[in-house]
């Protein structure tokens, strides 16, 4: 039974170009969560998604950033014209039902530099 | 928002015991813990879902004082390999996410 998978698993980019950061739940999860985690802090909420739905988007920044789980394939972390601050490891992580009585399964992380 | 833990770092001798506690200032309906090794995924340790409620697997336990809204894990006979960064998580009541802790950094030696 595979985990959480995320892809890549590193990822470059310039200022100003868009990075896509894939995430694939486990079998049979379909709650979605995002989490931001720069070099030795803690992990922050962003986004948390099921199917084809965003319950909450209260950590997400206003600007550049977006995601969506659809029907078909994986969720999808999407950052346009990235910027210096944006980079930071981003891992993602799934549950069969609301976090409150489920753990969390995180997947390995994408790890974004911006050059 | 973000729940406090303490200690932010401890060292410990292979064999010592260690408590890390977690404090949040909302009410509670869970609490998560996770260990993160150094460029690695969060993993899970355990969840405790009532007040009170105390759960445990091989030396590492947890306790949750809903009262207080504090959580606290519990390593005994620490080993090598607990070595890493621990975080709790918190959801609060009528919430749908985790909120994680400012995380404890343990690192155990010989």
């Amino acid at each position: 039974n595979a985990g959480v998978m995320q892809n890549p698993r590193h990822l470059v980019r310039r200022r100003g170009q868009e990075a896509r950061l894939r995430c694939s739940p486990m079998k049979g999860h379909s709650h979605v969560y995002w989490y931001r985690q720069l070099p030795e802090e803690g992990l922050k909420f962003m986004v948390y998604l099921q199917k084809e739905n965003i319950i909450d988007e209260s950590g997400m920044p206003k600007e550049r950033f977006s995601a969506e789980f659809p029907k078909e394939g994986p969720s999808i972390l999407r950052i346009q014209q990235v910027v210096r601050g944006d980079s930071a490891a981003y891992f993602c992580a799934s549950s069969p039902d609301r976090e409150r009585s489920s753990p969390l399964h995180f997947g390995n992380g994408t790890r974004l530099t911006v050059t | 928002q973000q729940p406090v833990q303490s200690p932010q770092a401890v060292i410990l001798r292979e064999g010592e015991d260690a408590v890390i506690n977690c404090s949040s200032s909302k009410a509670l309906y869970s609490v998560h813990w996770y260990r993160q090794k150094h460029g690695e995924a969060p993993v899970f340790l355990m969840i405790l879902l009532k007040g009170g409620e105390q759960k445990g697997h091989d030396k590492i336990s947890a306790s949750f004082n809903e009262k207080k809204q504090q959580s606290s894990l519990y390593l005994t006979a620490s080993q090598l390999s607990y070595s890493g960064t621990y975080f709790c998580g918190t959801c609060r009541a009528g919430g749908n996410k985790l909120t994680f802790g400012t995380g404890t950094q343990l690192k155990v030696e010989l």
